[in-house]
């Protein structure tokens, strides 16, 4: 099975430009979560959707980032303008968890991450 | 509110040595406890996770966790440590009423074996 696909791997931009990442989640899953890694601050949780529908964004820094989800098999997450205090390891995960009996536990997989340099 | 502290961002152990990394949580619920390794340019794979039952877990490429309600603890153990271990290991909560949607990541610890 292919796991979670994140493109690109590396992205070197220039402040002020827009960038988009993009996340496509294990088949059949029906949680899809954004996670940014810096040494400063470690892994956060920027956002997650259900079904396509973004449940919680509380975790998105400001404005300048956006997420969507326009169908079971794809994501985006858009920074625009970007700056240089973006850089950082962007990761995409998703997880099976309505189909679950109620008490169980899903488990996030997480894909490769993008690594983004703002210059 | 969620949280969880590993003790030690880095840690190195001769190869066969006992691996130790340790982790306490903090939960206003009975947690889901979670260990993740990431190798280097990887990401996040998960080595094992406590939900409810037995307290001891065990979990890929023998590893294994002990859940301590009263130490509000969740250690990641290895008996002999091996060169392939070297990586980075994040312990995570994730909120019980709500499965496992929102996990709260410690900062992670760098274990580094020494031939």
């Amino acid at each position: 099975d292919a796991g979670v696909i994140q493109s690109p791997r590396h992205e070197v931009t220039e402040m002020g430009q827009e960038v988009t990442l993009r996340c496509k989640p294990i088949s059949g899953h029906d949680y899809l979560f954004w996670y940014r890694q810096t040494m400063m601050r470690g892994l956060e949780l920027l956002i997650y959707f259900n079904n396509n529908v973004p449940i919680d964004d509380s975790g998105m820094p400001e404005d300048r980032f956006s997420a969507k989800m326009p169908n079971a098999s794809f994501s985006t997450l858009k920074i625009q303008p970007s700056e240089p205090r973006d850089s950082a390891v962007y990761f995409c995960a998703s997880s099976l968890r309505d189909r679950l009996p109620k008490k169980a536990v899903d488990t996030q997989y997480f894909g490769p991450g993008t690594r983004l340099t703002v210059l | 509110a969620q949280s969880v502290t590993q003790l030690g961002s880095h840690v190195s152990v001769s190869e066969g040595a006992l691996v130790l990394l340790r982790c306490n949580y903090s939960s206003s619920v009975p947690p889901y406890l979670f260990w993740y390794v990431q190798y280097p340019n990887q990401g996040l794979q998960l080595l094992l996770k406590y939900t409810t039952g037995a307290t001891l877990v065990k979990g890929i490429n023998g590893f294994e966790a002990e859940f301590k309600k009263s130490e509000t603890s969740f250690h990641l153990t290895k008996p002999s440590a091996h060169m392939s271990d070297a990586a980075e290991y994040f312990c995570a909560v994730g909120k019980r009423n709500f499965g496992n949607e929102k996990l709260t990541f410690g900062t992670g610890t760098r274990l580094t074996i020494i031939p």
